[in-house]
């Protein structure tokens, strides 16, 4: 069965040090999603990509945060520098085309900032 | 603007039985689809079950079911024959089939179920 990759799926780090999460959606899936989860909570939208293209990037903290899916398969996160309000799960969805079509998710990325 | 509400930070039920987890939703959309997703421990989300808005029957899969009563914006979670594994929290989810799409959770319930 297909499934979403991601990794790491722990990564501990200092505060003002760089980090980048990598996602591989489920082949052939057009939309990508990065998610942060903090504990105790819902995930929240990150940033949203159909293909390339970012459709929705309103909630990514664009100072430190930055987001890619070059050729519109992979994607990577990354954030720099790290802050310790930034220890989180983040998760990697991928649907077909669009949310009329279900979102699969990865296994996350645990965060832990020192 | 868009949001979730569910109102069950936790809940028990007994092994065998049946549960329901509440969820409600605001939205000015009149197409949106409504999720839910279930989360154990080890962290990852596991789709459960879609309903559209203009499906005019409720969705089931399995054990699971969506109660969906549009007009009170509500579209809860109906576990039967809970079952030991079915311990973990459950988000409801809801994505508008407009504009940017964006999903919105709601905060959560866990489940506990006794044996």
């Amino acid at each position: 069965e297909a499934e979403v990759a991601q990794s790491p799926r722990y990564k501990i780090t200092e505060k003002s040090q760089a980090v980048a999460f990598w996602c591989d959606p489920i082949s052939g899936h057009a939309t990508l999603y990065w998610y942060r989860q903090i504990l105790g909570q819902g995930p929240e939208l990150l940033v949203q990509f159909q293909d390339e293209s970012v459709v929705d990037d309103s909630q990514l903290p664009k100072d430190r945060f930055s987001a890619e899916r070059l050729k519109g398969v992979d994607s990577t996160l990354k954030i720099q520098p790290a802050e310790l309000g930034d220890s989180a799960m983040y998760l990697c969805a991928s649907s077909a085309t669009s949310v009329k079509d279900t979102q699969y998710f990865g296994p996350g990325t645990r965060l832990t900032v020192l | 603007a868009q949001k979730i509400t569910q109102t069950q930070p936790g809940m028990f039920v007994q092994e065998k039985e049946a549960v329901t987890l509440d969820c409600t939703y605001d939205t000015s959309d009149q197409s949106y689809g409504l999720f839910w997703y279930k989360q154990p421990s080890s962290g990852e989300m596991i789709f459960l079950i879609y309903q559209g808005s203009y499906d005019e029957q409720n969705a089931t899969e399995g054990r699971y079911s969506l109660n969906f009563q549009k007009a009170r914006k509500s579209a809860n979670l109906v576990i039967s024959a809970s079952q030991l594994g079915d311990s973990a929290m459950y988000f409801c989810a809801m994505s508008p089939n407009t504009g940017g799409f964006k999903t919105i959770f709601g905060a959560g319930t866990r489940l506990f179920v006794k044996a």
